[in-house]
């Protein structure tokens, strides 16, 4: 069972270019999540999707776009890539419906982002 | 949404058990607690979660203050690989999204 998969694992980009991260999961679950984490720093949510055709912002929603293409994937977009943008991206899913508290989230292994 | 303290960072022996509190005292009463670590270089991790009473599995047991206004993960006999940053975190009410705060960096001697 693979999880929670991310693409790519890394990503260099100049300033001003775009790019979309990708998320992908196979559990079946109703929920997903982006999240952005700097250095020595907890993690920021960048937006969520309670379920398949909405989607919500976080704390962090500034500079990026996303799409829940289907209940698997959940895609993260930069449309100009600023060097404040640099971080480790980690997609996340839960089995819970809106509203539900008890689910736990599960963690794709992160994209680390550089842009330059 | 309600926020959670813990400390900085903590330091254990190898397989001696760990206490990792952690304070809520704005907890609602229908938020539940949960915890994640992070390994390095990895995604953070589900480690356990709990509303009111004690919790336990394979990985940890949770400890609820009768107030709620606080916890402790309790790790049995921690290894070298329990060596991670562990966040408290609360589920909020409306919306299913998780705040994680900075976390408490656990060091494990052997």
């Amino acid at each position: 069972n693979a999880g929670v998969t991310q693409t790519p694992k890394f990503q260099v980009l100049k300033t001003g270019q775009s790019m979309t991260l990708q998320c992908a999961q196979d559990m079946n679950h109703n929920s997903m999540y982006w999240y952005r984490q700097d250095p020595g720093m907890g993690l920021r949510l960048i937006y969520y999707s309670a379920s398949e055709g909405t989607t919500d912002k976080g704390e962090v929603p500034n500079g990026y776009n996303v799409s829940r293409l289907n209940k698997r994937e959940f895609s993260l977009r930069l449309e100009s890539a600023a060097p404040s943008q640099t971080s480790v991206y980690f997609c996340a899913s839960s089995e819970a419906p809106r509203g539900a508290r008890n689910s736990p989230l599960h963690f794709g292994n992160g994209t680390r982002l550089t842009v330059t | 949404d309600a926020k959670t303290t813990q400390p900085n960072s903590m330091e254990s022996n190898e397989e001696e058990p760990v206490h990792l509190p952690c304070n809520h005292s704005t907890i609602s009463g229908t938020d539940y607690i949960h915890w994640y670590r992070q390994l390095p270089s990895q995604g953070p991790e589900y480690v356990i979660h709990g509303l009111t009473s004690n919790v336990n599995n394979r990985m940890a047991s949770l400890a609820i203050a009768e107030d709620r206004k606080s916890s402790t993960l309790i790790l049995h006999r921690a290894t070298l690989r329990d060596a991670a940053v562990y966040y408290c975190i609360l589920r909020a009410e409306y919306g299913n999204k998780l705040v994680f705060g900075a976390g408490t960096i656990l060091r494990v001697k052997s």
